[in-house]
């Protein structure tokens, strides 16, 4: 099964700098990759999705990037700012099944 | 537009009592989906509902756990009789599906289950 990977040490960034974000993982690469952010005591909300076939997608401030090479993704978040303050979740999906493996998620915190 | 709501949003019981967290998705969305958070760990998948049929049910731990969903609209997921190690954060979500992939998910704000 897959193993992920995410810094389970907090990112602590000054507000206005690029938070990037790692996920990696360690088998055969899923067909989408999902990024989401969770706020204590609150459900995960969805950010963003990156298929296999796709090195790079931006929303707004957010940009992820997915290197099947490397099996890793990458999400920034440019102009960060201290409402950015969260933890990210990293999920993948293989192709033919819809369930989501979730990593242990990166917990963010934006210094104003 | 009411997103995925969950009731209870809380419940402590004792062990080998009965639960039911019962989950009501958006309307319109044909996927379910049940997912559980126990202290310390990751995010995991129990089961997929698509309409009223199971799609996915490998996550399920054992069978103490019956999801249900009639008539494919909300869904209960039931555990009986509950064990210590169940504790945890139980969170419902739904989703239109894409034409291929689960698609974005919309999460509910979870059940947290307690038990003593």
């Amino acid at each position: 099964s897959q193993k992920i990977e995410q810094n389970s040490e907090a990112l602590n960034i000054q507000e206005g700098k690029t938070a990037t974000l790692t996920c990696n993982y360690t088998n055969y690469s899923p067909a989408y990759l999902q990024w989401y952010r969770q706020d204590p005591g609150r459900g995960p909300v969805f950010l963003l999705l990156i298929r296999e076939n796709e090195k790079e997608k931006r929303k707004e401030r957010l940009k992820v990037t997915f290197d099947t090479t490397l099996k890793q993704s990458l999400f920034h978040i440019t102009a960060s700012q201290p409402a950015d303050s969260a933890t990210y979740l990293c999920a993948l999906e293989d192709m033919g099944r819809r369930a989501l493996t979730f990593g242990s998620g990166t917990r963010l915190q934006v210094q104003p | 537009e009411a997103g995925v709501t969950q009731f209870p949003s809380h419940s402590v019981i004792e062990k080998g009592q009965t639960v039911t967290l019962r989950c009501d998705p958006i309307s319109g969305h044909d996927n379910l989906y049940w997912y559980r958070r126990v202290m310390g760990k990751e995010i995991k998948f129990l089961l997929h509902f698509v309409k009223e049929s199971k799609q996915d049910e490998s996550g399920m731990p054992n069978n103490r756990f019956l999801a249900e969903r009639t008539g494919g609209t909300y869904s209960t997921l039931k555990v009986q009789p509950a064990e210590l190690e169940d504790s945890g954060v139980y969170f419902c979500a739904s989703s239109q599906g894409a034409r291929s992939g689960a698609g974005e998910l919309f999460f509910g704000e979870g059940s947290r289950l307690t038990v003593l």
